[in-house]
C-alpha cells in the first residue's frame, strides 16, 4: 500500500541534543510537510518542499531545519531542542494546491527532559 | 489573516445517533475543505474532501458545503463509539490547509 511512513515512532532526547525525524514516502507525491502539533491544538505547518523548492513559514523557529535529499524522503532536524518542543512532529505529502488530499503519516512523538 | 472556526466540544451523543460538526472559513477564496478524524495521540486520518456546493455522502458520512455563507459540516450517521475523536476541519485557497482546532466527538453507549 501506498503510504507516508515516519521513524522513530517516539524519541526521547536531552534539552539541547540535535535529534533528527525522518520520513518517507510512496506516493511520490511533489509536496512534503512537516507539522507540530501540541496536546488539544491543531496541526501548525513548520515548512514544506515543493520538489526541491524549500518554503519556510514566517514564525518556524530558526531551530528548526529540514532536508529533503529526494523525492521520497524529507528529514527534519532540531537543532537544540528545548522543553517546548516536546510534541508530536507529523509529516504529510499531496501533489500541490489548490485541490488534492493531503495524507498524514503516523506521527513522531518527541520528548525533551 | 486566514481563520478556521470550529466549536471545540466536547460534542456528545449516545450511540445511533447523528452528530452534527460544524466549520466556519474566512478566506472567501477557499477553493477546497477536508475533515480528518484523529484518534487521541494519532495523526490525522482523512475522511472526506469537498468541493462544490451541496453534499457529498460516504457510507456513515455526509459533507456539506455553502461558499456563500463560508460553511462546511460533517454528519455521521448512526454514530458508534469508535467514531469518538476529534475532527478537525481543514480548508485550503491555494496554498497551505488551514486548519480549524478540532471538536471533539464522544459518542456513549
Amino acid at each position: 500500500d501506498a503510504m507516508v511512513i515516519q521513524n522513530p515512532r517516539y524519541q526521547v532526547t536531552q534539552f539541547g541534543k540535535p535529534v533528527t525525524l525522518s520520513c518517507s514516502q510512496t506516493l511520490n507525491h511533489n509536496v512534503m510537510y512537516w507539522y507540530q502539533q501540541k496536546s488539544s491544538q491543531a496541526p501548525k505547518l513548520l515548512f514544506h518542499y515543493y520538489d526541491k523548492d524549500f518554503n519556510n513559514e514566517a514564525d518556524t523557529p530558526d531551530n528548526f531545519q529540514s532536508r529533503r535529499p529526494n523525492t521520497s524522503f524529507c528529514f527534519l532536524d532540531i537543532r537544540s531542542p528545548g522543553l517546548g518542543d516536546a510534541a508530536m512532529y507529523l509529516c504529510a505529502t499531496d501533489w500541490g494546491p489548490p485541490d488534492n488530499e493531503q495524507f498524514f503519516g503516523p506521527g513522531t512523538r518527541l520528548t525533551v527532559l | 489573516q486566514k481563520e478556521v472556526e470550529q466549536n471545540s466540544g466536547p460534542l456528545s451523543v449516545p450511540e445511533g445517533a447523528i452528530a452534527s460538526l460544524n466549520c466556519t472559513y474566512s478566506d472567501r477564496g477557499s477553493q477546497s475543505f477536508f475533515w480528518y478524524r484523529q484518534y487521541s495521540g494519532k495523526s490525522p486520518e482523512l475522511i472526506m474532501s469537498i468541493y462544490s456546493n451541496g453534499d457529498k455522502e460516504d457510507g456513515r458520512f455526509t459533507a456539506q458545503l455553502n461558499k456563500a455563507s463560508q460553511y462546511v459540516s460533517l454528519l455521521i450517521r448512526d454514530s458508534q463509539p469508535s467514531d469518538s475523536a476529534t475532527y478537525l476541519c481543514a480548508v485550503r485557497g491555494g496554498g497551505k490547509l488551514i486548519f480549524g482546532q478540532g471538536t471533539e466527538l464522544s459518542v456513549k453507549p
